[in-house]
């Protein structure tokens, strides 16, 4: 079992719609990585958060530490969105364990 | 401001042929340097990983090798590749994992 678990693999939406893409894992961490790939292979990153809730621009990203899950959500959604969101935990210095990833996919 | 690079971004290799993959890290000392690999519709894996000059460490037995001469470059070498070898390879770095982990452009690897 991975330690690091999202669902879904694949979702696919209409433009506009609220996207909400989970992350959870059994590593004890304080922090949790939020990444988005871009079809050309390119990791950039969204949110690294430790509690609470960070908003940027339509982007949402939610954790709860004690129930160690965080959630991605995409208001009002857009064909450029579309990529593979990753969640990432590090859990020592140098380590950081990664999920598999959601692939996105928003139809115009 | 820090910033990260790696070159070749594509590469098509024939079988048995030797690799070389660099990256270069800009505006930081002493970073933690990563090589992952990414299958065609598979999550990241950590092939190597260096928290110093010198100093690697290797996630899974490989066809594979890591090299950090300097502290900022870190390259990923094979002297015969596989077909197994196809894929996408990332450099990351990072201070401390918990502090987040930026990655560079990727390289597209093809072994034919």
């Amino acid at each position: 079992k991975n330690e690091v678990e999202q669902s879904p693999q694949n979702l696919t939406a209409q433009e506009g719609e609220f996207i909400t893409i989970n992350c959870s894992y059994s590593v004890g961490i304080s922090a949790l990585h939020w990444l988005q790939q871009h079809p050309g292979g390119g990791i950039v990153s969204l949110f690294m958060l430790s509690s609470g809730k960070k908003k940027h621009g339509r982007l949402i990203a939610t954790i709860n530490i004690q129930e160690k899950h965080s959630s991605l959500h995409i208001t009002a959604s857009h064909p450029r969105d579309s990529a593979v969101y990753i969640c990432a935990a590090p859990y020592r210095d140098d380590k950081i364990i990664f999920g598999k990833g959601t692939r996105l996919h928003i139809l115009p | 401001s820090q910033t990260i690079h790696q070159w070749p971004a594509t590469l098509v290799q024939p079988v048995g042929s030797p690799l070389s993959l660099e990256c270069t890290v800009e505006g930081t000392s002493n970073p933690n340097l990563y090589w992952y690999r990414q299958a065609a519709g598979r999550g990241l894996q950590l092939l190597f990983y260096s928290v110093g000059i010198g100093q690697i460490s290797s996630e899974v037995p490989q066809n594979l090798s890591a090299s950090r001469p300097q502290d900022r470059q870190f390259i990923l070498s094979s002297k015969k590749l596989l077909l197994s070898d196809s894929g996408f390879y990332l450099c990351a770095w990072s201070v401390h994992a918990r502090q987040g982990i930026d990655f560079g452009e990727g390289s597209w690897l093809t072994v034919v």
